[in-house]
């Protein structure tokens, strides 16, 4: 039972380039979330996924997009790269209500 | 929409004193209130949670108290150790329809030996 694994670890971009973090669950959890996380900032929500087939933004969405591939995958893509993006990157998930919300091991992205 | 807000943002403490972590919320409407404890490089994981139902919930060494009236909710830390050194944020939310929980912007918490 691996719970929330995200991919990859850690990547370095230059600005302008785009790639998309991974992420998936093998707990059944319906919500799935996006989040970032800065010094002193704390947890700031990019984009959430109440359910497999909707997606909706969260706190800080701009120059960001998601995608609920299934019920176990969700997805984020950095279109065009910036250095404002530098930051980790956690995704999570959770049941309905909130019960079990359980984080990945976080993505720290690096934008040059 | 809801706002959490979490003091201090920074607690040093001896090895055996106790902690305490405050945060107050804005919705009245909020009935969960988790903590996690995030070590360094590390992922936030679920440590203590209480319900709006009850005013307090205690699993050995932690504690968390809510006063629905203030609107306030509070972790005790008693007995602390090195390996209680993490940041630790708490977060308010409403388990009805889409769960989006609020989350403070942490307390870092050094436990000296």
């Amino acid at each position: 039972n691996a719970g929330v694994t995200q991919t990859p670890k850690f990547q370095v971009l230059k600005t302008g380039q785009s790639m998309t973090l991974q992420c998936a669950q093998d707990m059944n959890h319906n919500s799935m979330y996006w989040y970032r996380q800065d010094p002193g900032m704390g947890l700031r929500l990019i984009y959430y996924s109440a359910s497999e087939g909707t997606t909706d933004k969260g706190e800080v969405p701009n120059g960001y997009n998601v995608s609920r591939l299934n019920k176990r995958e969700f997805s984020l893509r950095l279109e065009s790269a910036a250095p404002s993006q530098t930051s980790v990157y956690f995704c999570a998930s959770s049941e309905a209500g909130g019960y079990g919300y359980t984080f990945g091991s976080g993505t720290r992205l690096t934008v040059v | 929409g809801e706002n959490v807000e979490q003091h201090p943002s920074t607690l040093s403490v001896q090895e055996g004193d106790s902690a305490v972590i405050k945060c107050t919320y804005s919705d009245s409407a909020s009935n969960y209130f988790p903590w996690y404890k995030q070590e360094l490089g590390k992922r936030p994981q679920l440590i203590i949670d209480i319900r709006s139902n009850v005013g307090e919930k205690k699993d050995q060494r932690i504690a968390v108290t809510l006063n629905k009236t203030a609107k306030h909710f509070s972790l005790h830390i008693t007995e602390t150790q090195p390996e209680d050194s993490a940041v630790y944020f708490c977060a308010a939310s409403t388990t009805g329809g889409s769960y989006i929980p609020t989350f403070g912007r942490g307390t870092s918490l050094i436990v000296h030996p």
